[in-house]
């Protein structure tokens, strides 16, 4: 299952939404009605982080300034304001399909 | 916490072995609500998925199809770590290697388990020259 991202740069002002696009090559929701889609981060000189897990699903410690919407083939990653600390390459990741496969990133920075 | 210590050679020479390890702590390598995985990242491969291990009342393993039959994961639950094994390798197997651990929650309302990658080593640069 081949995963595109975009933008592939997004550069931000601190405190301006951003948004991330993830489609998939194949559909990623399962027959128990939820899509086997996640979000990571890694920061810079890190390895990734988890924040969403099935499309939507804020995982553990992370703020409620992210938020991750979508279904089937095409999902989206909400930074609703963009802080010092949200810079690094964000990764959709699908898991209904073997083998594993990640997007190529979107990587934030600030202007 | 769980925490995940790898080790390793970080120098490989072209058509030997890389073997590396991972240590797991504040979980069992046995459990039976956890999957354990190998992803590797490099400049021109991006993140990639290497294969996993698993028990659920016997061993099981995943494999990415590109390395089937270079590729070996295995766990040793008396010292509670599993490793990777790449053999033949070339110099497109250099790159950092992760060992992660895919931990799981019950779906609501569903009678499934979701596995997600929650719990990542800091990685082992492996360069593969002669």
């Amino acid at each position: 299952t081949v995963m595109t991202q975009s933008p592939l740069s997004l550069p931000v002002t601190p405190g301006e939404p951003a948004s991330m696009s993830c489609r998939s090559s194949q559909s990623l929701l399962h027959s128990n009605g939820y899509n086997y889609l996640d979000w990571y981060l890694q920061k810079p000189g890190q390895s990734p982080q988890l924040l969403i897990y099935l499309a939507s699903n804020r995982t553990s410690g992370v703020p409620g300034r992210f938020s991750g919407s979508g279904s089937g083939t095409d999902f989206t990653l909400k930074i609703s304001r963009v802080e010092a600390v949200d810079v690094g390459v964000y990764y959709c990741m699908q898991s209904l399909h073997t083998p594993l496969t990640f997007g190529g990133g979107t990587k934030v920075e600030i202007k | 916490q769980v925490q995940l210590l790898q080790s390793g050679p970080g120098l490989v020479k072209p058509s030997q072995t890389l073997s590396l390890t991972c240590v797991v702590s504040g979980d069992s390598v046995s459990t039976h609500s956890a999957a354990w995985n190998w992803f590797r990242q490099s400049p021109s491969r991006g993140l990639e998925w290497l294969g996993r291990t698993y028990y659920r009342s016997k061993w099981f393993y995943d494999y990415t199809p590109s390395l089937m039959g270079r590729i070996t994961v295995n766990a040793d639950a008396s010292r509670n770590q599993f490793s990777l094994s790449l053999t033949s390798v070339t110099p497109e197997d250099t790159a950092v290697y992760y060992c992660v651990r895919e931990g799981s929650i019950p779906i609501p309302k569903t009678i499934y388990d979701y596995y997600f990658m929650d719990v990542w080593g800091k990685g082992t640069t492996v360069t593969v020259s002669s």
